[in-house]
């Protein structure tokens, strides 16, 4: 299948801070990804969908500004979480799907910790 | 509204078989989905269906009921290994994924 790369795995900032997370498909293009927060021992909550040059779609709930969303080309997205707060921290996971609609390919994930 | 309904958790004995189940109730129908996520990991596709029918591979078997909403999850020869979350997950016809909460599998030996 393909692969989907996420950096970091796991990442510890402070409160206030700014942290950004990459996505990025490793041998497909990926036309839309999405991004998804899971806390612990709930399942996967979608954050929001972009599709590569346009501006991202937010789900209800999830601030915009906050979470900054750049899918700039066919193999890279990024996310990047401003002014993170304790709340914030979670298993950030992205996953990516081509033209041909059948499957999501998900990354490894990012663990963000706010202290 | 969008639902999917799946057992919280279930436990099973290493080299059984177990069925985890999954109902939905979705705004179209563009295929059904089930993932395995080990804690702290993301997910791994496992099975795909969008015709009727049950679709094996190998330990693991899916099969789908359009008509009932419905679809399972059939895992055999139980391994220790497989004590994971299942997750079940509905395109709609936006091809937007749909999550079920997750079901919890404990293997005792």
């Amino acid at each position: 299948g393909a692969v989907v790369s996420q950096h970091p795995s796991w990442v510890i900032c402070k409160s206030g801070t700014s942290v950004k997370i990459e996505c990025r498909s490793l041998d497909f293009q990926a036309t839309t990804m999405f991004w998804y927060r899971q806390f612990p021992k709930q399942s996967l909550m979608l954050m929001a969908t972009s599709n590569e040059g346009s501006k991202a779609t937010y789900e209800q709930g999830v601030e915009k500004d906050k979470f900054l969303i750049n899918h700039a080309s066919l193999t890279l997205s990024t996310l990047t979480v401003t002014s993170a707060h304790p709340e914030d921290s979670s298993f950030y996971i992205c996953s990516g799907r081509d033209r041909e609609p059948y499957e999501q390919y998900f990354g490894p994930g990012t663990r963000l910790t706010v202290t | 509204g969008q639902n999917i309904d799946q057992p919280t958790e279930m436990t099973a004995t290493e080299g059984a078989i177990v069925q985890i189940n999954c109902t939905y109730q979705t705004s179209g129908f563009n295929g059904l989905f089930w993932y395995q996520q080990h804690a702290g990991e993301a997910p791994t596709f496992l099975s795909y269906n969008v015709l009727d029918g049950l679709e094996e591979k190998g330990r693991f078997s899916s099969f789908l009921s359009r008509s009932k909403g419905y679809s399972y999850l059939l895992l055999k020869e139980l391994q220790m290994k497989d004590s994971a979350s299942y997750l079940c997950a509905v395109r709609d016809s936006n091809y937007q994924l749909i999550w079920g909460a997750g079901t919890k599998l404990i293997i005792k030996p």
